[in-house]
């Protein structure tokens, strides 16, 4: 248990409306991610956040906005949903322990835009 | 830049048959590895990694990777399945750049594993 909690783990939003989903995390871990799942692509970094106020984009950042303004929330956007960001999200945490850096999951929240 | 590829995107076997879930990773730099999976509506559970050291890595549920540089393979072995290891497992790599790859996981497609009585 990595100690994180994603919300919601399902909603179902129309085309056009913002949307935002929370991961929280209780163990002070400076590196937090947003993943998107989908078939036959595996999991994809949306944005990631190395501190408070301090996050940058990565292989599908766009229609995605992030915030972390303080260290155990991490807020993904989407400003105007779109059917193509219908997927299943997740969020990360690095975890440093005596075999170095690994990342753990959270549950997944599943977003359906129709 | 990173890359991983899983070889089959779907793997069938009988109960207590041996299987070899196959990735592929290319990378300009040295790169950690892990092996992930995920069960049916369910998040990412680690399964094992290579950091260093030794190039055989074994999981706790009987699950062994060996990391082999020159092949710059990183396949997941069982000598025998149960129906309980039905699930998808991904391949993931992660750049060993001296800090400023900041956890980044570039993942494989995944390949779904399905164990058949």
């Amino acid at each position: 248990d990595a100690g994180i909690t994603q919300s919601p783990r399902h909603k179902v939003t129309e085309t056009g409306t913002p949307v935002t989903l929370r991961c929280h995390q209780t163990e002070n871990h400076r590196y937090m991610y947003w993943y998107r799942q989908d078939p036959g692509h595996g999991l994809r970094l949306i944005h990631y956040s190395y501190g408070v106020k301090d996050t940058d984009k990565g292989e599908v950042s766009d229609g995605y906005s992030v915030s972390r303004s303080k260290t155990e929330d991490f807020l993904l956007t989407l400003e105007s949903a779109t059917s193509s960001q219908t997927s299943v999200y997740f969020c990360a945490i690095s975890r440093t322990d005596s075999w170095g850096d690994t990342i753990y999951f959270g549950e997944g929240s599943w977003l359906t835009v129709v | 830049a990173q890359s991983v590829t899983q070889l089959d995107s779907q793997v069938p076997v009988f109960e207590e048959a041996p299987v070899e879930l196959r990735c592929n990773y290319s990378s300009s730099v040295s790169v950690y590895l892990f092996w992930y999976v995920q069960y049916p509506n369910q998040g990412l559970q680690l399964l094992l990694k290579y950091l260093s050291g030794s190039t055989l890595v074994e999981s706790i549920n009987g699950f062994e990777a060996e990391f082999n540089k020159s092949q710059t393979s990183f396949h997941l072995r069982k000598p025998s399945v149960h129906i309980s290891d039905t699930a998808e497992y991904f391949c993931a790599s992660l750049a060993n750049a001296g800090g400023t790859s900041y956890g980044k996981l570039t993942f494989g497609q995944g390949t779904i594993l399905t164990v058949h009585p």
